[in-house]
């Protein structure tokens, strides 16, 4: 079975911090997809990054970046410098083959980002 | 400009009564989604669609049901046999597969009573 981890409900940081979102992901599948989400106050969920299985480089975007760990099985999100425009609720997510042979995609619950001024 | 339209943006209904999502995209995806969200859980996938005419289900499609007869266009309506349906119900497409991003809808919040 697929299931991600997002264990950090919700963090509260200010302005100019570092903060880390942690997602841990469990699958069988050799070839499989992680992804991260934003969700701002405004409701509709906005796509940051893919990665796939074979593929462990960190990459950096802006302020963004992610850590892919194969052997811990985990894809943390970090944001460098955070603002309040980067308070939002933040989505990881696993697609692979799930039983049966059929595509599958999973949520974790995500986490709630609080940045204050 | 491309992008994923629903509407309306809130909903209310009596508990009993059929309802139907709107879901619109012009961004040419063959891909379309509905899921559901309810507080302080991730998203889950009621039902997809790959291809105009065909769609399955996803982990909780029971109470609800999907057409798929224009590729642009992807309704869902929230039956009576649904339980709670009290929720916040999104839309996507992506270009072909679950592995691809997805696009996302502002969404319908829906509240039943």
């Amino acid at each position: 079975a697929q299931k991600v981890t997002q264990a950090q409900t919700e963090i509260s940081v200010v302005e100019k911090e570092d903060v880390t979102l942690d997602c841990v992901y469990e699958t069988r599948d050799t070839t499989y997809y992680l992804f991260w989400y934003k969700q701002p106050p405004s409701g509709e969920l906005v796509f940051l990054i893919r990665r796939n299985s074979f593929d462990e480089q960190n990459e950096i975007s802006g302020r963004y970046s992610w850590n892919f760990q194969k052997s811990t099985s985990s894809f943390n999100f970090t944001i460098t410098a955070s603002q309040v425009v980067d308070s939002a609720v933040y989505f990881c997510a696993l697609s692979g083959l799930g039983q049966g042979g059929s595509e599958k995609l999973v949520f974790g619950k995500g986490m709630k980002l609080t940045v204050n001024p | 400009d491309g992008g994923i339209t629903q509407s309306p943006k809130y909903l209310f209904r009596k508990e009993g009564q059929n309802v139907t999502l709107s879901c619109e995209q012009n961004l040419n995806h063959d891909a379309m989604y509905w899921y559901r969200q309810d507080p302080g859980q991730g998203l889950r996938l009621i039902y997809y669609s790959q291809i105009v005419n065909d769609f399955q289900k996803g982990d909780i499609a029971e109470g609800y049901s999907v057409s798929r007869e224009k590729k642009e266009s992807f309704p869902l309506t929230v039956t009576s046999a649904q339980k709670n349906p009290t929720a916040f119900y999104l839309c996507a497409s992506s270009i072909a597969a679950l592995r691809d991003e997805q696009y996302f809808g502002p969404g319908t919040r829906l509240t039943v009573t």
